[in-house]
């Protein structure tokens, strides 16, 4: 069954920045790409980008262009997500979900707390 | 960017018929898909490019609509239900709607 597994809570002070994982299972890393999402606490849901795992090939809503840097691991089927420099608008949960155009899989959400 | 309008709240009773609308800003064809959204759960699919119905989910949820105006539709209703919906489109890079909260009665 598929699974994409997300690493735990974090809490950053600002400026500072976080990286996320989201190990996939179940089926085969490179055939489908992997999204982030943001959401705010009670609020709705933010696309920030796509990577294709197989060519490293990535896309980025432009309003996170600066803010997210995602990577893959292929030889553990890990995706990455970096957040830089970060505000209390980038607190939030952040999702990873398997692609490519409806989002079927998604991981359990990482809560990145900004706070000093 | 697409942006997808839903009316932001509903209150129906258990046993009755419900349809939460998405508008979206320009045409996405039938690039539309629909998600169930539990607190402190991650969202779940329901309904991909526009109508066709998630495996494992329940027969009581469809959706239909193409170019601008798609409708999620939930008949009869249950209290389970209870939820944010949320729309999200494909056609361009992926934007959500703000979801749309029910409540059962």
């Amino acid at each position: 069954q598929v699974n994409l597994l997300q690493s735990g809570a974090a809490l950053v002070k600002p400026g500072a920045s976080v990286k996320l994982s989201c190990k996939a299972s179940g089926y085969t890393f490179t055939d489908y790409y992997i999204h982030w999402v943001k959401q705010s606490h009670g609020k709705s849901l933010e696309w920030i980008g796509y990577i294709n795992p197989n060519s490293g090939y990535t896309n980025y809503n432009e309003k996170f262009k600066s803010k997210a840097t995602l990577t893959v691991d292929k030889s553990t089927n890990t995706a990455y997500m970096e957040l830089s420099r970060l505000t209390s608008e980038d607190s939030a949960t952040y999702y990873c979900t398997r692609g490519p155009y409806w989002f079927a899989y998604w991981g359990q959400g990482t809560l990145v707390t900004v706070s000093s | 960017d697409t942006v997808l309008t839903q009316s932001p709240a509903l209150a129906v009773s258990p046993g009755e018929r419900v349809t939460i609308s998405c508008r979206a800003s320009e045409s996405v064809s039938t690039g539309m898909h629909w998600y169930q959204q539990k607190p402190g759960q991650q969202p779940k699919l329901l309904i991909y490019g526009a109508s066709n119905l998630e495996s494992g989910v329940p027969a009581r949820f469809s959706g239909s609509g193409s170019g601008t105006d798609f409708t999620l539709t939930i008949d009869p209703v249950e209290a389970d239900d209870t939820a944010t919906y949320f729309c999200q489109q494909s056609w361009n890079d992926p934007t959500f709607g703000s979801g749309t909260k029910l409540e059962i009665k």
